[in-house]
């Protein structure tokens, strides 16, 4: 089944301790995506990946990193989580220039206490 | 910038009712495509509807229509024969010809009761 895998689901910690989400894709996408879900706010972006090791900010970067050392992985690391990172996490992949190509994983609910 | 905006954060119908849920965007460009995004309280990501920039005609998915206006930069979404089932949030998004990039509005919750 084509699919976009994110784990974990649901995620508490503390402030300041190093975590990473992982995004796994099996579709060949180019093109994969993190964002963001915030009440009153919408979906934002937070890094996005053309291919591999293309990897650039998108509108809500500061305070996490990404790698794309593989086709199908775009992990997403909060070096040291703050509690306004509390979020609903989604990782999404499109073949490039598809117009209704994107899949989205069922995404990660995160609390920093 | 482009930008997205809902400016009805939550809307209620009956079921067996019809529905409609507004959108606007900002755009200097001009090929360009917009999508109504259903989020459940699954969380899942459902594509509703497309609808591409250059096409006058507006788009319809079974009980799913829009109202396309370019000059005015509005994409509305029109539910018919409201169900049980289309209770969820509602996201609007933007996405340039040129770009992989989507652009979401802020969401509109719909409630449907019976």
């Amino acid at each position: 089944e084509a699919q976009v895998t994110q784990n974990p689901r649901y995620l508490i910690t503390v402030t300041g301790k190093k975590l990473t989400v992982t995004c796994s894709q099996n579709m060949n996408h180019e093109y994969m995506s993190w964002y963001r879900q915030d009440p009153g706010l919408g979906l934002r972006q937070i890094y996005y990946s053309m291919n591999v090791e293309v990897t650039d900010k998108g509108d809500v970067p500061e305070g996490y990193k990404v790698s794309r050392k593989e086709k199908r992985n775009f992990p997403l690391i909060l070096e040291s989580p703050s509690p306004n990172q509390t979020s609903l996490y989604f990782c999404a992949s499109t073949p490039r220039g598809a117009v209704d190509g994107y899949t989205f994983g069922s995404g990660t609910r995160l609390t920093v206490v | 910038a482009q930008t997205v905006t809902q400016s009805q954060p939550e809307m209620s119908v009956q079921e067996a009712e019809t529905v409609t849920l507004s959108c606007t965007y900002d755009t200097s460009e001009s090929d360009y495509y917009l999508f109504w995004y259903k989020q459940p309280p699954s969380r899942q990501m459902i594509l509703v509807i497309r609808q591409e920039a250059y096409k006058q005609q507006n788009a319809t998915e079974n009980r799913f229509s829009v109202n396309f206006q370019k000059a005015a930069k509005s994409f509305s979404l029109k539910i018919s024969d409201s169900q049980l089932g289309d209770a969820a949030m509602y996201f609007c998004a933007y996405r340039a010809y040129n770009t992989d990039k989507l652009i979401f509005g802020t969401g509109t919750r719909l409630q449907v009761f019976p």
